[in-house]
């Protein structure tokens, strides 16, 4: 059965930590990576990841893909407040159509 | 504005009176889905649609319905709701379908929460 499973599930920082956020996979045939926050409502676009070693990176927030090890993090530098949010991450699997979701890590960045 | 809508974004029902939940998208959108949240389980896909009149069940189908009769709106059908389907239910879309090599992100409705009494 197809698996994507994130740690921690919850994690609170105070402002200015750094915090790393796992997401592993079991699918078979994966196809792509997908990191997004959710604040109160949406959830928003973070990063697609679809290959091994490449970072992506935007402003504090940077995501790896390791394809060999099936795995993903999402590291967030100097946290803010407004960091706080649940972040999820989902995979796409070659030759289908629907989307797995982890149960996302709640993430408390006190002041 | 490029958006995702929902409709109703709060619903109080009772067991077993039918509803809908609207959703429409305006950016011309191939794929659309519906997921619901419920508390440490993350987002669980329920049904989604590759285009026009095709649609597929995603991993908690039971007790749902959808169409999609024109590219733009998706509806969910709950025919006769049941408390265990009181959750937080979230419609997507996407441009391409997960399985295009030119897959992008999924952009998100705000939300219709649903409690079944």
């Amino acid at each position: 059965e197809d698996k994507v499973v994130q740690s921690p599930l919850s994690l609170v920082v105070h402002e200015g930590d750094t915090v790393t956020l796992n997401c592993s996979y079991e699918v078979t045939n994966f196809r792509s990576l997908l990191w997004y926050k959710q604040e109160k409502k949406a959830p928003t676009f973070l990063f697609m990841l679809t290959s091994s070693g490449i970072e992506k990176k935007s402003g504090r927030l940077s995501s790896i893909l390791d394809k060999k090890e099936l795995f993903s993090i999402l590291n967030i530098t100097a946290t803010q407040t407004g960091d706080s949010a649940v972040y999820l991450c989902a995979v796409t699997i070659g030759g289908r159509d629907d989307m797995r979701f982890g149960a996302g890590t709640r993430l408390t960045v006190k002041p | 504005e490029a958006q995702v809508t929902q409709n109703p974004r709060y619903l109080i029902t009772v067991t077993g009176k039918k509803l809908t939940v609207t959703c429409s998208q305006n950016m011309n959108h191939e794929y659309m889905s519906w997921y619901r949240q419920d508390p440490g389980l993350g987002l669980r896909q329920i049904y989604y649609s590759m285009n026009v009149e095709v649609t597929d069940k995603g991993d908690v189908p039971e007790g749902y319905k959808v169409s999609r009769k024109e590219k733009r709106n998706f509806p969910l059908i709950l025919e006769s709701p049941s408390p265990n389907q009181t959750s937080l239910y979230f419609c997507a879309s996407s441009l391409r379908r997960p399985r295009q090599s030119s897959y992008n992100e999924q952009f998100f409705g705000p939300g219709t929460r649903l409690t079944v009494l």
